[in-house]
């Protein structure tokens, strides 16, 4: 079964700072999704990348797919308190885009 | 337009009772998705429907199951409740005309098992 490895597990930063969160794929990328949840809440969906060398970018959110390290990358740019929360990936498995299976999170910090 | 809701929000059982949770879609989607939420494993897939058929079924006991309605509505049925169920159940709606589509998950019901 496809595995998605987030790192980190965790994630402490000051307010301004860049970060980036990782997700790595044991198989073949065929869509990759970002959400972010807030504790024991739904997920927001952020971005979804299909294609290599995708990327894509929301207000200071930018979301990259590297297809051939089976890799993607979240990047954060002047990071805020409201970007606080739990951050997951998920792929399609087996390229069926309505059963995805996601990473263990990676939960990220802003300290004012 | 309204986004996925899920009811109940919170639920309380004891061991060996059965609990059935409540998913209604956004309007116009058909497609609707089952998760499973726990602090060990993770957010794992439990099923997927599309215009009333089980689509796809995930990793989990048949104590777990589901059905979807003609309005697209879905629920899911747990039978014989055991501690390890205490997790937090999403659903997610997607339109999904073909290709790849993005799925809108609801707020999660919280069921806890005493």
């Amino acid at each position: 079964s496809q595995e998605l490895e987030q790192s980190p597990q965790s994630l402490i930063v000051q307010e301004g700072k860049n970060l980036t969160i990782n997700c790595t794929s044991s198989k073949t990328l065929y869509g990759l999704y970002w959400y972010k949840q807030k504790y024991g809440e739904g997920l927001i969906f952020l971005m979804m990348l299909q294609k290599g060398g995708e990327e894509k970018s929301h207000e200071k959110i930018t979301a990259k797919l590297d297809e051939k390290k089976q890799q993607s990358s979240l990047h954060i740019t002047a990071s805020q308190p409201s970007h606080a929360g739990i951050y997951l990936c998920g792929a399609e498995v087996g390229g069926s885009n309505y059963k995805l299976t996601f990473g263990k999170g990676t939960l990220l910090t802003v300290n004012p | 337009k309204a986004g996925v809701t899920q009811t109940p929000r919170y639920l309380i059982k004891t061991r060996g009772q059965q609990v059935t949770l409540s998913c209604s879609p956004i309007s116009g989607h058909r497609s609707v998705s089952w998760y499973q939420q726990t602090p060990g494993q993770g957010l794992q897939f439990l099923f997927e429907y599309f215009s009333e058929t089980q689509r796809n079924k995930g990793n989990f006991p048949g104590r777990f199951s589901g059905r979807q309605f003609s309005n697209s509505r879905s629920e899911m049925n747990v039978s014989t409740l055991e501690l390890g169920d205490s997790a937090l159940y999403l659903c997610a709606s997607s339109s999904y005309s073909g290709g790849y589509n993005e799925q809108f998950f609801g707020p999660g019901t919280r069921l806890t098992v005493l």
